[in-house]
């Protein structure tokens, strides 16, 4: 079973700046099977990237994801308030992440 | 719209049975794998299982096999999460998930339910 460790476990940053989250992979991934989602309290996951670096519908642009092989990385250029949450990266049919918590600093 | 609404969640016994239910619409059902993914509370997202558009071909996560059934109803607009002999380590919040279409490429879920919670506890 492929494990995904992203880091940091937690992230403070302030509205404006960037932030860049990591998933690394046990073994090698397809990027067409790499995705990222976002998670508020109380509320279901939402589909950010798709194959490592597409956005899914209606996602800002703001939102960017890159990598390959065992390395992933999703990027907010300029946070904004409603960025404030859990992101969670995820293998196509198969184990998650287990979450990086973006707070306000 | 694309709406998924998760049902029969609730406080069983540990070995009891549950049923959940996930009635789809927004969309051809008939066209999309569907998965269910369960949270603990407080905790990360686990993948439970998936089931292929026309119920052919099904998937568990080693977890929860030989305990879980998953089936769909195509002409219902339905899926289903068949729980038997389950366990503290159970209790979660169970979401209804829809797959994105292979034909476009999108290789992961693209709409979530609301969840339905499920207790196991004495």
């Amino acid at each position: 079973e492929i494990v995904l460790t992203q880091s940091p476990g937690t992230l403070s940053l302030s509205p404006g700046e960037r932030a860049t989250l990591s998933c690394r992979a046990s073994q090698s991934v397809s990027s067409s099977y790499l995705a990222w989602y976002q998670q508020k309290p109380g509320q279901a996951p939402r589909l950010l990237i798709y194959g490592a670096s597409s956005r899914a519908t209606g996602i800002p642009d703001r939102f960017s994801g890159s990598g390959s092989g065992t390395d992933f990385t999703l990027t907010i250029s300029r946070l904004e308030p409603e960025d404030f949450a859990v992101y969670y990266c995820q293998q196509y049919r198969g184990t998650f992440g287990q979450g990086t918590k973006l707070e306000i600093k | 719209q694309v709406q998924l609404v998760e049902s029969g969640g609730g406080l069983v016994k540990p070995g009891g049975s549950l049923r959940l239910s996930c009635a789809a619409s927004g969309f051809t059902f008939s066209d999309y794998y569907m998965s269910w993914i369960r949270q603990a509370p407080g905790k990360g997202l686990e993948w439970v299982s998936y089931i292929s558009s026309s119920g052919s071909t099904i998937y568990y996560a080693d977890s929860v096999k030989g305990r879980f059934t998953i089936s769909r109803d195509n002409a219902k607009n339905s899926l289903y999460l068949q729980m038997n002999s389950l366990r503290a380590e159970d209790t979660a919040v169970y979401y209804c998930a829809r797959e994105g279409s292979g034909v476009l490429m999108v290789y992961a879920v693209d709409y979530w339910g609301q969840g339905t919670l499920v207790t196991v506890s004495s």
